[in-house]
């Protein structure tokens, strides 16, 4: 079957531009997760969502960065304004629910801010 | 704040040795642990996940969890260059649905 899906694979962007990440996670997974990864490093938390509940926002690191989940399925992360330091991998993974451990990431968007 | 570190590396292994990997955390009420593989460029893949004390095997690979230590390790019998990757150390409490992610150690199995 499909595993999860992200567009763009990458993003240049120039500073202040507003930009915005896709995520197509498995079907049928409730759990959604965005996550950051800059060069060398370990993944940032950044969103949770888990079905109908009210995300988890709290990895979010200012309040340029949003993220929705339409319908229990697709997510779109968006960062306004965007700054040199956005730059990274954002990385997306899906969970089939709370009782499974295991994570399914997508490819990855390569973000790039000029 | 609750962290889990593992060395940078790289770590280099002759083909066919061992290659032991190692991740400390300091939440004692970490339940759960995870080793995931990443290729450059690429996205991590779960490889094992562990439990309970004590060692758990699935092939080459094998995860050792000492909890009254904080301490989990990956040891990869007859390393392979295929094994050249990124591992990443993850930890979880039950009652939690967030990993806490460690930066990763770079391991190179040199033919």
């Amino acid at each position: 079957g499909a595993g999860v899906s992200q567009s763009p694979s990458n993003k240049v962007t120039e500073k202040g531009k507003d930009v915005e990440l896709r995520c197509d996670p498995i079907s049928g997974h409730t759990a959604l997760y965005w996550y950051r990864q800059s060069l060398g490093q370990g993944l940032e938390f950044l969103i949770y969502f888990q079905g109908n509940s009210a995300p988890d926002k709290s990895g979010l690191p200012s309040d340029r960065f949003s993220a929705e989940r339409t319908g229990g399925s697709v997510s779109t992360l968006t960062i306004q304004r965007t700054q040199q330091e956005d730059s990274a991998v954002y990385l997306c993974a899906s969970r089939r629910g709370v009782s499974y451990n295991e994570q399914f990431f997508g490819p990855g968007t390569r973000l790039t801010v000029l | 704040q609750k962290e889990v570190e593992q060395n940078s590396g790289p770590l280099s292994v002759p083909e066919g040795a061992i290659a032991s990997l190692n991740c400390t955390y300091s939440d004692r009420g970490s339940q759960s642990f995870f080793w995931y593989r990443q290729y450059s460029g690429k996205s991590p893949e779960l490889i094992m996940f562990i439990y309970s004390n004590g060692d758990k095997e699935d092939g080459r690979f094998t995860a050792q969890l000492n909890k009254a230590s904080q301490y989990v390790s990956l040891l990869i019998r007859d390393s392979q260059p295929s094994d050249s990757a990124t591992y990443l150390c993850a930890v979880k409490e039950d009652s939690n649905y967030q990993l806490i992610w460690g930066a990763g150690t770079k391991l190179i199995i040199k033919p």
